[in-house]
C-alpha cells in the first residue's frame, strides 16, 4: 500500500492555465505538506496544514492555493500557470508538525509548462 | 534564507569505498535529518539526529553532528551500487514550532560497481 500517493505524476500543460495536483496519505498523520524542487534539486516548502489547519504559508505568489478537505489529503492549485512554476511537487505528511518527526514523501508530480 | 549548504556538491567513488558528505547550518536547531532521493523518486528519510547528540549510527549509516561547529556530516561505508543517490540534510530551526523543513542542496552520490 501507497504511504503518500500523488496525482498525476507528469502533468504538461500551456501557460495560463490552470491546474490541480492531489495528494492522499493513508498513514494517519495529522500535517502534510507541499514542496518545490527545481532543476538544481533545490527542495523547498510551500505550506503546510495540520488536521486542516493552514500553519506554513511560506512566500508563494497567490497563484497556488492549497486545500485540505480532510486530513488525509491535501491538494494543491495553480492558478494562470507560468513557465517559472515548471518543476517537481513533492507531497509529504508526518505524524506531527514537529522536525522531531521524519516526513514521509510522495513520489512527486512533475509539471512542465510551455 | 537557505538553512542547510552541502558539500561536496557531487561525489564519485568505487563500490566498497566509504562516502561522506557534509551539511552546515546557520541558526541554531532542534533536530537535523538527513534523506536519501532516487533519481524520478520521492526522498526517503534515513536517520534523524536531535541538537543534543553527537553521533548516531543505523546499518552502514554514521552520523555525526556539532552543534558548535553548526555542521553534520554523513558517512556511508562499504558503498553499494544501490547507494547510488542524492542525500540532503534537513534542518528543524529552534525558533520554528511548526515543524518547518529547510533542506540543503544536495550531494550527488554516484556508486561505480
Amino acid at each position: 500500500d501507497t504511504a503518500v500517493s500523488q496525482t498525476p505524476k507528469y502533468l504538461v500543460t500551456q501557460m495560463g492555465n490552470d491546474k490541480s495536483i492531489k495528494c492522499e496519505q493513508n498513514l494517519g498523520h495529522d500535517t502534510m505538506y507541499w514542496y518545490k524542487q527545481d532543476s538544481k534539486k533545490f527542495l523547498k516548502i510551500m505550506f503546510s496544514y495540520n488536521n486542516k489547519e493552514l500553519i506554513i504559508n511560506e512566500t508563494v505568489p497567490n497563484r497556488f492555493s492549497p486545500k485540505s478537505p480532510d486530513k488525509a489529503h491535501l491538494n494543491l492549485h495553480i492558478n494562470s500557470l507560468e513557465l517559472g512554476d515548471s518543476a517537481v511537487y513533492f507531497c509529504a505528511s508526518s505524524p506531527k508538525p514537529t522536525g522531531t518527526y521524519e516526513q514521509y514523501f510522495g513520489p512527486g508530480t512533475r509539471l512542465t509548462v510551455t | 534564507s537557505q538553512q542547510g549548504e552541502e558539500d561536496p556538491q557531487a561525489l564519485s567513488i568505487q563500490e566498497g569505498e566509504n562516502a561522506t558528505m557534509n551539511c552546515s547550518y546557520k541558526t541554531s536547531i532542534n533536530n537535523l535529518q538527513w534523506y536519501r532521493q532516487n533519481s524520478g523518486r520521492g526522498l526517503v528519510h534515513l536517520i534523524l539526529i536531535r541538537s543534543n547528540e553527537r553521533e548516531k549510527h543505523s546499518g552502514r549509516l554514521r552520523v555525526t553532528l556539532d552543534t558548535s561547529k553548526k555542521s553534520s556530516s554523513l558517512l556511508i561505508t562499504a558503498s553499494r551500487a544501490a547507494d547510488t543517490a542524492s542525500y540532503f540534510c534537513a534542518t528543524d530551526a529552534r525558533s520554528s514550532n511548526t515543524g518547518k523543513l529547510i533542506f540543503g542542496q544536495g550531494t550527488t552520490l554516484q556508486v561505480k560497481p
